[in-house]
């Protein structure tokens, strides 16, 4: 089936640092979504994107958060600066239309310090 | 609040029984009800979805029945087989607005052999 690549599977980043996750969605996709999944808990909404604009964004979507997609290439959520509790897994996924199925990425493990 | 909750964190199956997976929901609203497989380190794909104007969807070895009353959803495999292990996410969603799914605490069902 499609598929949606996440860069990089894993981070370690310093408190306060800046950190881009990258997410490459399925080709012919138009709408793309950030989920964050804290250790033992569900998957969240985060944000999601469409022709160049947020659409919705979630209360864990803080200012800290920034998402693009500059011309077609990677989806991106940008986190700066970093916070301990932005530890998580973050998955990106991506539909055709908001009526379409959502398909995900394996996720990005980011680790605060 | 958790709008959308699987009460058993856990399963255990014999092989070549049905599994039954339980999913509910606060929100009238939702009119799109999925379940989503998600083996460890990888991404949840979608198994089956279905939409408000029906009650019940076959896929194989797959049924989604929903009861919209009761605010109630489940996912039955029939004939389980040890490769059904895995965590099993339901998620609901207004397809109407942003398309954002809210997801459960998944499932760990575990098919003995």
């Amino acid at each position: 089936g499609p598929k949606v690549l996440q860069i990089p599977s894993h981070q370690i980043i310093d408190m306060g640092q800046m950190v881009t996750l990258n997410c490459d969605p399925v080709s012919n996709h138009l709408y793309f979504y950030w989920y964050k999944q804290i250790l033992g808990q569900q998957m969240e909404f985060l944000v999601n994107f469409y022709n160049g604009k947020v659409m919705e964004k979630s209360k864990l979507f803080k200012d800290q958060f920034s998402v693009e997609r500059p011309d077609g290439s990677y989806f991106t959520l940008k986190i700066q600066p970093t916070a301990l509790e932005d530890s998580a897994v973050y998955f990106c996924a991506s539909s055709l239309s908001l009526a379409d199925t959502q398909y995900f990425g394996p996720g990005t493990r980011l680790l605060v310090l | 609040g958790q709008q959308v909750k699987q009460s058993s964190p856990s399963l255990t199956v014999q092989e070549g029984g049905i599994s039954i997976l339980n999913c509910d929901y606060e929100n009238d609203m939702f009119d799109y009800f999925a379940w989503y497989k998600k083996y460890p380190d990888n991404s949840p794909t979608l198994l089956i979805s279905v939409r408000s104007n029906v009650d019940k969807r076959e896929d194989g070895r797959l049924t989604v029945f929903l009861n919209k009353s009761g605010k109630h959803f489940s996912l039955h495999i029939t004939a389980s087989q040890p490769e059904d292990t895995a965590v099993y996410l339901c998620a609901a969603g207004a397809q109407g607005g942003s398309a954002k799914l809210i997801f459960g605490e998944g499932t760990k069902l575990t098919v003995s052999s």
